[in-house]
């Protein structure tokens, strides 16, 4: 399976941008990079994902190194409720699924804490 | 809300006991996951189906029994569950194409006495 890297916990204030980094030097070309969250006592929730351009959604932007060894979740403005745990994910296609289904195996995150 | 019903959202249940867990969608979704977060761990992959069908069993114990009826239903049956099995069971579910997202429950916290 694919790795990811990330830092264990990041802080941040209210109203102020937050860039979430994570490497991924052991990536393949078809490898899709995904960004889930989770919010306190709630399930993961999907951010963002990209392959090799710059993403942006209505959450965030996800910015992917020219080498896609690594890439970086940006929240433009952090707010107290973007607290939570970040992850960085590789998709992995599952086995037997003939190529048509993939699985998000997840690490450890980024605990991001969001200052008032 | 996700559109991922998972219920009961708490339980306990002793070392003897055989319950169930339910997770549902509407969204027309056809793949569907059960994951196990414990305290201080990652989540970790326990099963996947893709259309009713069990594509892969990430060597989960036998205690823990998968049930896909029907591609809106995926159910979890446990039994004889230990202590160390107390943890937040989550479900998700996608559409089999591979750019898009999985939408996860709420997960269901499970307490083994």
């Amino acid at each position: 399976d694919a790795k990811t890297t990330q830092p264990n916990s990041m802080e941040s204030n209210e109203e102020e941008p937050v860039h979430l980094p994570c490497n991924h030097s052991t990536i393949s070309g078809t490898d899709y990079i995904h960004w889930y969250r989770q919010l306190p006592s709630q399930g993961p929730e999907y951010v963002i994902h990209g392959l090799t351009s710059n993403v942006n959604n209505r959450m965030a932007s996800l910015a992917i190194a020219e080498d896609r060894k690594s890439s970086t979740l940006i929240l433009h403005r952090a707010t107290l409720r973007d607290a939570a745990v970040y992850y960085c994910i590789l998709r992995d296609v599952v086995k037997n699924s003939g190529g048509s289904n993939y699985k998000l195996t997840f690490g450890k995150g980024t605990l991001l804490t969001v200052n008032p | 809300e996700t559109g991922v019903t998972q219920t009961p959202r708490h339980l306990v249940m002793g070392m003897t006991n055989k319950k169930s867990l339910k997770c549902e969608q509407h969204l027309g979704h056809n793949a569907m996951y059960w994951y196990k977060q414990s305290a201080k761990k990652p989540l970790e992959l326990m099963f996947v189906y893709n259309f009713k069908e069990q594509t892969e069993n990430n060597s989960v114990p036998s205690r823990f029994s998968p049930e896909c009826p029907n591609s809106s239903h995926l159910f979890l049956h446990l039994h004889t569950l230990q202590p160390e099995d107390s943890a937040l069971y989550l479900c998700a579910s996608r559409i089999l194409s591979l750019n898009t997202e999985a939408f996860f429950g709420q997960g269901t916290r499970l307490t083994v006495v």
